[in-house]
């Protein structure tokens, strides 16, 4: 089946960047997403890009895409202690019945921002 | 505008007995997934609905169920709890999966 991989921890000092790596198996990706999951909290969707772009910038969010290695990165700049929390990627597969209906995601990363 | 809402935060249920988890979308959206999150396993699919209609159901026993009512609430149902059900359950919402899925801050179930 398909697979969403991430490595599960990092960490950073605040006021630096981060980088959080991400790898899929998905040939037929057509959308990608980042969460972010605080401590006793639901997931929060950070940002997205469609597999026909190779980058999309947000605030202090950068993804890159990198379709031919299957590899999708997020880059935080200005890194803050607020920012410590898991963050997942996740790779949205298209329903047998039609529609996009599934996301398969990775186990997180894990990012600790220390002063 | 008002989020996924979830209910119960925090369940606490004896093995054997059942379990409904509530689910309501943000207004507008019709398709509604439901996720288990476990620390061994992670985020695993469990459903998802469209107007009604189960769409897809991910690789879990039939002891999960679950439906969508006509104003796009959900529920989902566990049976026969057993101890490896204890997770954290989330739910999404979206308008079209391409938009993405807002979640909820889930239901923890703990079975004793």
């Amino acid at each position: 089946g398909e697979d969403v991989e991430q490595s599960l921890f990092l960490s950073v000092r605040e006021g630096d960047s981060s980088v959080i790596n991400c790898t899929y198996t998905d040939s037929s990706s057509t959308y990608l997403y980042w969460y972010k999951q605080e401590p006793g909290a639901g997931l929060q969707l950070l940002t997205y890009i469609f597999s026909n772009m190779d980058m999309k910038q947000d605030q202090r969010l950068t993804v890159l895409l990198n379709k031919k290695d299957k590899h999708l990165s997020l880059r935080i700049a200005d890194t803050q202690t607020g920012d410590s929390a898991i963050y997942f990627c996740a790779d949205l597969l298209a329903g047998f019945s039609g529609g996009y209906n599934k996301l398969i995601f990775g186990a997180g990363t894990r990012l600790a921002v220390h002063p | 505008k008002a989020g996924v809402t979830q209910t119960p935060r925090y369940l606490i249920k004896t093995r054997g007995q059942q379990v409904t988890l509530s689910c309501s979308p943000i207004s507008g959206h019709r398709s509604v997934s439901w996720y288990q999150q476990t620390p061994g396993q992670g985020l695993q699919f469990l459903f998802e609905y469209f107007s009604e209609t189960q769409r897809n159901k991910g690789n879990f026993p039939g002891r999960f169920s679950g439906r969508q009512f006509s104003n796009s609430r959900s529920e989902m149902n566990v049976s026969t709890l057993e101890l490896g059900d204890s997770a954290l359950y989330l739910c999404a919402s979206s308008f079209g999966g391409a938009y993405g899925y807002t979640f909820g801050s889930g239901t923890r179930l703990t079975v004793v």
